[in-house]
This record gives structure tokens, sequence and C-alpha cells, in this order.
């Protein structure tokens, strides 16, 4: 099946600093997704983002589908960013499935 | 619109007791996933439903695990007997799929199981 990896793994941020974080995948796919589960277990929809650009206040994502990889931007950090930030694909040919990537624990200090 | 939503938020059970846990996808969609949450193997999908017809359950654990989706608007996810091993966060999860269309999932808040 579909590989999905993220980095870095962890990363401790002071408030206000910026950040990117990656996700490769290694296969085309139909459908990407950025999450971001907060201390309370939650999965929040950041961003639906197959391809292209989006921009939702201090987060953007890009996605180069034709390269396999996607890119979540935070810029700005606030504590309450702290969380696990999860990238999830639907590949071809895998009906409507996601397959989740490790994700990224982010952890910002005031 | 309420979102996904998902009882118990949490379960605390012996083993060998029966678990069952229930999904209401939002209205409209017409997907339906049960995805698992653990330590090891991080976020795994169990089985989803489209139009309320199983299509891929492969991802379900063994035969201990079965699920349903009776109509559009309830799904439940039932483990009997339950096992230590079977303890994590049960996610449920909706979404539209049309013809060629892929649309983004919406989660539950999940059901936290503990079983001793």
């Amino acid at each position: 099946g579909i590989q999905v990896e993220q980095s870095p793994p962890d990363l401790i941020l002071q408030e206000g600093a910026n950040s990117t974080l990656r996700c490769n995948f290694s296969d085309s796919v139909n459908n990407l997704q950025w999450f971001h589960q907060n201390p309370w277990g939650q999965l929040i929809n950041l961003f639906y983002i197959p391809s292209g650009t989006k921009q939702n206040g201090r987060l953007s994502a890009t996605t180069v589908a034709t390269e396999r990889y996607s890119l979540l931007y935070i810029s700005s950090s606030q504590t309450t960013d702290s969380g696990v930030y999860f990238c999830a694909v639907v590949a071809r040919n895998a009906g409507n499935m996601l397959t989740f990537g490790g994700g990224t624990r982010l952890m910002v200090k005031p | 619109d309420a979102g996904v939503i998902q009882s118990p938020r949490h379960e605390v059970t012996e083993m060998g007791q029966e678990v069952t846990l229930r999904c209401k996808p939002i209205s409209g969609h017409n997907s339906l996933f049960w995805y698992r949450q653990t330590m090891m193997r991080g976020l795994e999908l169990l089985i989803y439903f489209n139009n309320n017809v199983p299509i891929d359950d492969s991802g379900m654990p063994e035969d201990r695990f079965s699920a349903k989706m009776p109509n559009a608007s309830f799904s439940t996810l039932k483990i009997q007997p339950s096992e230590p091993r079977d303890s994590a966060v049960y996610f449920c999860a909706s979404s539209y799929r049309g013809a060629k269309i892929y649309n983004e999932q919406f989660f539950g808040p999940g059901t936290r199981l503990t079983v001793l």
C-alpha cells in the first residue's frame, strides 16, 4: 500500500516562531488532508488539499502532487498550536480510504 | 451542523465483555469510516461503508470485531469478546463520495476504550 512519511517527528518552538512540516507519499493520490490533533485528542480538519496552495489565517499548505509531497506552514506560532499534526492521503485505486502518516508532534513554548 | 457524533466518549470494561460503539455521521454524507488509534500502530482504518454497504473491512483485526450500518444515519462497531489489547481510541468519520469525487473526511470526537 501507499506509504506516508512525515517530518520532523518532533518539533519544539518558541512562541512567535515559524515552522514547516513535510509530508511525503509514495504513490499518486486522489485526496490529501492535514489534521491537527489537539491535547484533548480531537482531530481537527485543517486543509483538504490534493494539489495547489491554500491559506487559512496563520496556516497555509502546499501540495505538489507530481512530486508527491505536501508542506504545512505555521507562522507566528502560538501555544494553542501545540499537538500532533497528521497528513493523510487517499491513494489512487484505494477507494475512499485515508492512510495516515506518523504525525509531527509540535510543542510551542511561551 | 452537529458534526459526527460518537457514543460513548469513554468506555471501561472487563476482558470478555461485549462492547458496542456508536456513530451518527453528518447528514447528507454517504461514506462512513471506522478508525482506531494506538500508540504502537497510529491511526489505521478498520472498515468503511459506502451507501450503507461495507466496501472494505480488511483492517478489521479479527472475527471478534464486527460493524454494521443499518441506515444512513447510524453505525455500530462491536467487539465480542473484548481483550486488553483492544484498548485504543476509536474514531468514526464521514464524507460525501460522488463519482470520481473524493471529498474531505470529518472525524467524530472518538471513543476511548479501556479493557481491563
